[in-house]
């Protein structure tokens, strides 16, 4: 069982505020990535890591960028938060050899 | 490319009965993995179960089992005995072997009624 811990939990912000969303796992697995997930709706990975010092975009296009300095570590980072930013950010990793990915609790951010 | 459809967008189940979720997919892969995974509301999601698209027998845990077709690309999700903490979306997923990308489905939300 992988622990994976997501800060903050919940965040409200006014737009143009620059914003990281924290995303640690104690695991040491080295795949990580982040979805942006509309309520009840499908998940969409907009960042991924194989591990320190590699990142790439996912399929959905972000305005966020990503760094992974650490193999635990992985923060997302809003330079010029948006009103169309406002949702929900799933990180969650997986351990090199597996193919199961383990989620975190969600960031929930709001953008006014 | 691969994809991953689930042709219901929301299912009800009576305490007690049992419920299939559908979910097809596509792709021109041998070798990759299958997955349900399950987040309730407001709450972090969890892996139901996961199946080896090598491995002829249907993964089960507990309650849960699948009905994995390979040759029809279909791979369904049966909860047995459903209970009210059930309800929840379920979302299946798909992952070559090997690679980083992992495909979601657009989820079914379950309704388990008292």
């Amino acid at each position: 069982e992988a622990d994976i811990y997501q800060t903050p939990r919940y965040l409200v912000i006014g737009t143009g505020k620059k914003i990281t969303l924290e995303c640690s796992q104690t695991m040491g697995h080295d795949k990580m990535y982040w979805y942006q997930q509309d309520p009840g709706m499908e998940l969409h990975l907009i960042h991924y890591s194989y591990g320190v010092n590699s990142t790439e975009k996912g399929d959905l296009s972000s305005e966020s960028t990503v760094s992974r300095i650490r193999t635990e570590h992985f923060p997302l980072t809003l330079e010029s938060a948006r009103p169309s930013h406002t949702s929900q950010y799933l990180c969650a990793s997986t351990p090199s050899r597996q193919e199961t990915q383990y989620f975190g609790p969600g960031t929930r951010l709001l953008v006014l | 490319a691969q994809t991953v459809t689930q042709s219901q967008p929301e299912m009800s189940v009576q305490e007690a009965e049992t419920v299939t979720l559908s979910c097809t997919y596509d792709t021109s892969e041998s070798d990759y993995y299958l997955f349900w995974y399950k987040q309730p509301p407001s709450r972090q999601m969890i892996l139901v179960i996961r199946q080896e698209a090598y491995k002829q027998q249907n993964a089960t845990e507990n309650r849960f089992s699948v009905n994995f077709q390979k040759a029809a690309k279909s791979f369904s999700l049966k909860i047995s005995d459903s209970q009210l903490g059930d309800a929840a979306m379920y979302f299946c997923a798909y992952s070559s072997s090997g690679t980083y990308k992992y495909i979601f489905g657009t989820g079914t939300r379950l309704k388990v009624l008292a």
